[in-house]
């Protein structure tokens, strides 16, 4: 299996920073990283897909960007609503698999 | 817009089969070339992959699941199910469906999750 490890696991940041949290591979997955965004209660949102792609109706704020083995999700100006919990997943093969997590707190 | 709705039976004896249905609407769930995910989340922990159905049929699961885990399709009712035996506790969680508009595609659309607690 492939294990994605994310850090940090949390973090505290205040409305209006630059936030950046990385993902690494265990083995190259040929830039099929996908970032989640995920709410408590509600199910995961889809925001990039393939290393730098945003989805539909996500705000701009969100990058990605990464290659090979290692990826970053940045979000350029932190605003309330981001306060969340985010995964990066693989899907360069099966079993699927995703990082254990960040959790983006406020300051 | 699809839509996916997941629904189970809340709660499950260890050593019970657990069956979980997904309600697709606004797409059919036969169409070519998407792969129908079920995915879970232990209370206050991380996402796990159990497995895929593809809309021609094939499926594939997680080896951590030890072959207990099994996805059909019923495209009479446009719904997919998942069925897990042989379930205990570390079963409980909330159980999403899915969908990845092809094989090295993130999910883009997922259910609101179903809660299921393994307790005897």
């Amino acid at each position: 299996d492939i294990l994605m490890t994310q850090s940090p696991s949390s973090l505290s940041a205040s409305v209006g920073d630059r936030v950046s949290i990385s993902c690494r591979a265990s083995q190259s997955i040929s830039g099929f990283l996908n970032w989640y965004q995920q709410k408590p209660g509600k199910a995961p949102k889809l925001l990039i897909y393939a290393t730098s792609n945003l989805n539909s109706g996500v705000p701009s704020r969100f990058s990605g960007s990464g290659s090979g083995t290692d990826f970053i999700l940045t979000i350029s100006s932190l605003q309330r609503e981001d306060f969340a919990t985010y995964f990066c997943q693989q899907s360069y093969k099966t079993p699927l698999t995703f990082g254990q997590g960040t959790k983006v707190e406020i300051k | 817009q699809v839509q996916l709705q997941e629904s189970g039976p809340g709660l499950v004896k260890p050593s019970q089969t657990l069956s979980l249905s997904c309600a697709v609407s606004g797409g059919s769930i036969s169409s070519s070339g998407y792969y129908w995910g079920w995915i879970r989340q232990p209370p206050g922990k991380g996402l796990e992959w159990i497995g895929y159905i593809h809309s021609s049929g094939s499926t594939d699961y997680n080896p951590s699941l030890t072959s207990r885990a099994n996805i059909s399709m019923d495209t009479s009712k446009n719904q997919l199910s998942l069925k897990l035996t042989s379930v205990t506790a570390a079963d409980t969680g909330t159980y999403y469906c899915a969908r990845r508009d092809g094989y090295n595609f993130g999910y883009r659309y997922w259910g609101q999750g179903t809660l299921l607690t393994v307790s005897s």
